[in-house]
């Protein structure tokens, strides 16, 4: 079964809005979970690194004030667009790093397919 | 910095055919770890495989093999006999551990397709 769980699995909605996508670790808890962009035809790009409890770490030239990143609890961790534009349109994606001796490590979710009209 | 190469952007063969996805990486680590990833149009990624940098076996899982050479710094993956359910967007991946975090690069992906 499913260990992460990332809603919605897409989205549609007008410039202007703002968009949450949830992101829960079903299987144990997430100290540290990542989130990706991915454009068309392109690869994952990390975009931050979420840590429970504390500030997420963006990378470079991600807005931190564009994509506010919340990990209150240690099952969730919410990435939400704000004002989103068409350019923010893409594939979001995002991932849980699993316990210490792992096979793999990270666990991904379904991703979110972001549309702004 | 770390970085991954998958220089063939598209490769189309048709199916039963071999095929060979090529990986390059670069890292300054002495301890890393490489992954290949598939994602099929649907867009979930699914893990295919993790290799430890001190481990150089090849590896076989059924139709599936990858090669690892440190030497060349690659690793690369071949599929036999391809079938049309392989058709998918292939990452290689490298981790680093940055702050406790094992982050991964991603190279920039194949796009495979298997033609009945």
């Amino acid at each position: 079964g499913a260990v992460v769980s990332q809603h919605p699995s897409w989205v549609i909605c007008k410039s202007g809005t703002s968009v949450k996508i949830e992101c829960r670790s079903l299987d144990f808890q997430a100290t540290t979970m990542f989130w990706y962009r991915q454009f068309p035809k392109q690869s994952l790009m990390l975009m931050a690194t979420s840590n429970e409890g504390s500030k997420a770490t963006y990378e470079q030239g991600v807005e931190k004030d564009k994509f506010l990143i919340n990990h209150a609890s240690l099952t969730l961790s919410t990435l939400t667009v704000t004002s989103a534009h068409p350019e923010d349109s893409s594939f979001y994606i995002c991932s849980v790093m699993t316990p210490r001796g792992a096979s793999q490590p990270q666990h991904f979710g379904d991703g979110t397919r972001l549309s702004i009209l | 910095a770390q970085k991954v190469t998958q220089a063939q952007t598209e490769i189309s063969v048709v199916e039963k055919e071999d095929v060979t996805l090529d990986c390059v990486y670069e890292t300054r680590d002495t301890t890393y770890y490489l992954f290949w990833y598939k994602q099929p149009p649907s867009g979930e990624l699914v893990f295919l495989i993790r290799r430890n940098s001190f481990d150089e076996q090849n590896e076989i899982s059924g139709r599936y093999s990858w090669n690892f050479q440190k030497s060349t710094s690659s690793f690369n993956f071949t599929i036999t006999a391809s079938q049309v359910v392989d058709s998918a967007v292939y990452f290689c991946a490298l981790s680093e551990v940055i702050q406790g975090a094992q982050k991964l690069v991603f190279g920039q992906g194949t796009r495979l397709t298997i033609n009945p």
